[in-house]
C-alpha cells in the first residue's frame, strides 16, 4: 500500500496522558498535514510542514500540542496532558509540492479520552 | 472568520438517480474547490476538483459545477450506487498564498436500493 499510512488506528488513554501518532506520507510528496476531525464535521486544520519545516499552524493548535517532521519524510503529533475535548478523529494528509492542493489522506487515528 | 457550508446534512434517494450535493462557499478569494468522500472509519478520499476560472468539470459520473456570481458549488453523481453512500464534504483554498484547505460539515448521501 502506497498510500498515506497512520498509527496507531484507535488510541484510548486517560485525561492527563501524554499521546503521540505517526504519520508516513506518499513517499514523493514534501507537503505533510494534520487535521482534527469530529463526529459529524468536516476535517479542520491543525498544521502543515514542506519538507522538515513546520510552515503553518491553526489557533486550534494550543501548546499542548507539538507536530514534528524530523527528517522531511514521517511525522509525529504529540498531545501533552490530554483532555476530553481531544477525543476525535486525527487525519493527516500529504501532497506533492508546486502548488497542487489536493490532498490524499490517511484513515486517521481515533483518539479517545477518559 | 469565513468558512464553507453545506445546505443539506443528509440526501436519500433511490438507486439509479441522480443525485445533487450543495455547497455554499462565502470567500470570494478562494480560487479552489474540492469534493471529497468519506466512508466510515475512513479518511476522506478525492472525487473532483475545480478551480475557480472553470464553471464545470467532469469526472466518471461526477460533475461539479461552479457558481461564482452567487458563491455556490454541486456534486452531482449520475446514476447514484449504494457504493456511493458516504458522508461528502466540499473544501476550498482560500487563496492568499495559504496550502490548506478549509472544509464544510458535509452531507450525508443515502442510497436505498
Amino acid at each position: 500500500d502506497t498510500g498515506v499510512s497512520q498509527n496507531p488506528r484507535h488510541k484510548i488513554t486517560k485525561r492527563g496522558q501524554n499521546v503521540t501518532f505517526r504519520c508516513d506520507p506518499i513517499s514523493e510528496h514534501n507537503r505533510l498535514y494534520w487535521y482534527r476531525q469530529t463526529l459529524g464535521q468536516g476535517p479542520e486544520f491543525l498544521t502543515y510542514f514542506q519538507n522538515e519545516a513546520q510552515l503553518e499552524k491553526s489557533r486550534l493548535l494550543s501548546d499542548r500540542f507539538s507536530a514534528e517532521r524530523p527528517k522531511g519524510s514521517f511525522s509525529t503529533l504529540e498531545i501533552q496532558r490530554t483532555e476530553q475535548g481531544d477525543s476525535a478523529m486525527y487525519l493527516c494528509a500529504s501532497t506533492e509540492d508546486g502548488g497542487r492542493e489536493k490532498l490524499f489522506f490517511g484513515s486517521g487515528t481515533q483518539l479517545s479520552v477518559l | 472568520g469565513e468558512s464553507v457550508g453545506l445546505h443539506l446534512p443528509t440526501l436519500s434517494v433511490q438507486e439509479g438517480d441522480n443525485s445533487i450535493i450543495n455547497c455554499a462557499y462565502s470567500n470570494s478569494a478562494s480560487d479552489y474547490f474540492i469534493w471529497y468522500k468519506q466512508e466510515s472509519g475512513k479518511g476522506p478520499q478525492f472525487i473532483i476538483d475545480i478551480r475557480s476560472n472553470m464553471d464545470k468539470r467532469q469526472g466518471q459520473r461526477v460533475t461539479v459545477l461552479l457558481n461564482k456570481t452567487v458563491k455556490h458549488l454541486s456534486l452531482q453523481i449520475a446514476a447514484t450506487q449504494p457504493g456511493d453512500s458516504a458522508v461528502y464534504f466540499c473544501a476550498e483554498n482560500e487563496g492568499a498564498g495559504r496550502r490548506a484547505l478549509t472544509f464544510g460539515s458535509g452531507t450525508r448521501l443515502q442510497v436505498q436500493p
